[in-house]
């Protein structure tokens, strides 16, 4: 079955640089969900949306942004990076449009490790 | 959504079943209990959700206590292979769409 699919898997910026990390959720997927997990930590929520309107915000610095386009993937736009920003970027998705009511299950990609020298 | 509480550590041994606890008091009625784990720097891996009553699959059983105040996961036979950081999170099963983890247990199947 497909999953969520993130790209690039590493990336090595330098400060003060600009990423851009992708996510191409689960097919027929409209939610998106960003966390970011520094080194020995737990998974942080950054930001999600809902059929490419932004849903909730969580602990996202100013200094990034994100969207979901029409076709549902979503960038996550990273600026004037910091060495602290070095970190796990996952991208997770769910379907809300499927009819169910048991509580859809949020799948996760694997990962772009973004290193900040 | 609730906040949940989970022992920071344990350890089970290879071929023995391993019983993950979590506290999550402040639970509400529309509230669902999801357990995800996460293999060192991996994607986490969706293990199993419930609502009341308890649910099985082929990974997993999840126990919740008639007041909904804790759970359990349980993984009847654990393999090294188990070894991992188990997250227990609460969240409204249709609608919120914040989905906060935790700090989970960390899981260490000894052989």
């Amino acid at each position: 079955a497909a999953g969520v699919i993130q790209s690039p898997r590493h990336l090595i910026k330098e400060k003060r640089e600009t990423a851009t990390l992708k996510c191409y959720p689960i097919p027929r997927h409209d939610t998106v969900y960003w966390y970011q997990q520094g080194p020995g930590q737990d998974p942080q929520f950054l930001i999600s949306f809902y059929e490419k309107m932004q849903s909730d915000k969580g602990s996202i610095p100013d200094r990034f942004s994100a969207q979901q386009f029409s076709d549902y993937h979503s960038e996550l736009n990273m600026s004037s990076l910091e060495l602290g920003d070095s970190a796990l970027y996952f991208c997770a998705s769910r379907s809300l449009r499927d009819g169910r009511s048991s509580g859809n299950t949020i799948y996760f990609g694997e990962g772009s490790w973004l290193t900040v020298v | 959504d609730a906040k949940t509480t989970q022992p920071t550590s344990m350890d089970c041994a290879e071929g023995r079943a391993a019983n993950l606890p979590c506290n999550h008091s402040t639970i509400s009625g529309n509230e669902y209990v999801y357990w995800y784990r996460q293999i060192h720097s991996q994607g986490p891996q969706y293990i199993i959700h419930g609502l009341k009553n308890n649910e099985t699959n082929e990974m997993a059983s999840l126990i919740i206590t008639e007041d909904r105040k804790s759970s359990t996961l349980i993984l009847p036979h654990a393999t090294l292979r188990d070894t991992a950081v188990y997250y227990c999170i609460v969240r409204v099963g249709n609608t919120g769409n914040q989905f906060y983890f935790g700090t989970g247990t960390s899981l260490t199947v000894i052989p």
